[in-house]
């Protein structure tokens, strides 16, 4: 059984551009949840997708967003990048409505932002 | 919100000693994940535990839910447990994390 698979791996951008992360779950899992990890902040929640459907959403500004397609496939989105957006990005799958073995993660998406 | 600390924050040990982790959290949760982040970011998912123990081979992890805590014990430690160990606890589907010990077993 594949595990989740996040792409791509490492990225550099420059601040003000924009850039988009993607998160392929397990096969059979619905839910899909997107954290930042930070030196000073630790990992934080960002949101999570199930069906296609934004459930929640942590604290962060409007720049980061998200979607979720039909194959449970998510991709994130950050706008107008600034220095502080370099993180290592990373994400979860679960399962929903059948016996819960937790959230597994992706190896992350470690963005740099120059 | 639930708050989410480790102790200790530091762990520096010698190969084959044993250690035990202490993750402790403000209010009642759906559920506890240890994991272990490996050198290169990933989260390995160590211990599915909201309550009770649970062992697997040198680890074992006990999560006393009425008392909000959960224990990591790592026996007969090797290099290659080296890393940072997060505690998570689930509530409102979203996982809070504790903000890690930083384990180094040195040989």
């Amino acid at each position: 059984k594949a595990g989740v698979t996040q792409t791509p791996r490492y990225l550099i951008k420059t601040r003000g551009q924009q850039v988009t992360l993607s998160c392929s779950p397990i096969s059979g899992h619905r839910s899909v949840s997107w954290y930042q990890q930070t030196p000073g902040q630790g990992l934080q929640f960002l949101f999570e997708y199930f069906s296609e459907t934004q459930r929640n959403k942590g604290n962060f500004p409007g720049r980061f967003s998200g979607r979720q397609f039909s194959n449970s496939r998510s991709e994130m989105n950050v706008s107008t990048l600034e220095l502080g957006d370099s993180a290592l990005y990373l994400c979860a799958s679960s399962q929903w409505g059948v016996a819960n073995y937790g959230y597994t993660f992706g190896s992350g998406t470690r963005l740099t932002v120059v | 919100g639930i708050q989410v600390e480790q102790s200790p924050p530091d762990l520096i040990l010698q190969e084959g000693a044993n250690s035990t982790l202490r993750c402790n959290f403000s209010d009642s949760v759906n559920n506890l994940q240890w994991f272990h982040q490996n050198p290169w970011g990933q989260l390995i998912n160590l211990f599915y535990i909201p309550s009770g123990t649970k062992q697997n081979g040198r680890l074992s992890a006990t999560t006393v839910a009425t008392e909000r805590y959960s224990l990591l014990y790592i026996s007969s430690s090797q290099t290659t447990d080296s890393g940072v160990y997060f505690c998570a606890v689930e509530a409102s589907d979203k996982l809070i994390f504790g903000t890690g010990t930083r384990l180094q077993v040195f040989p």
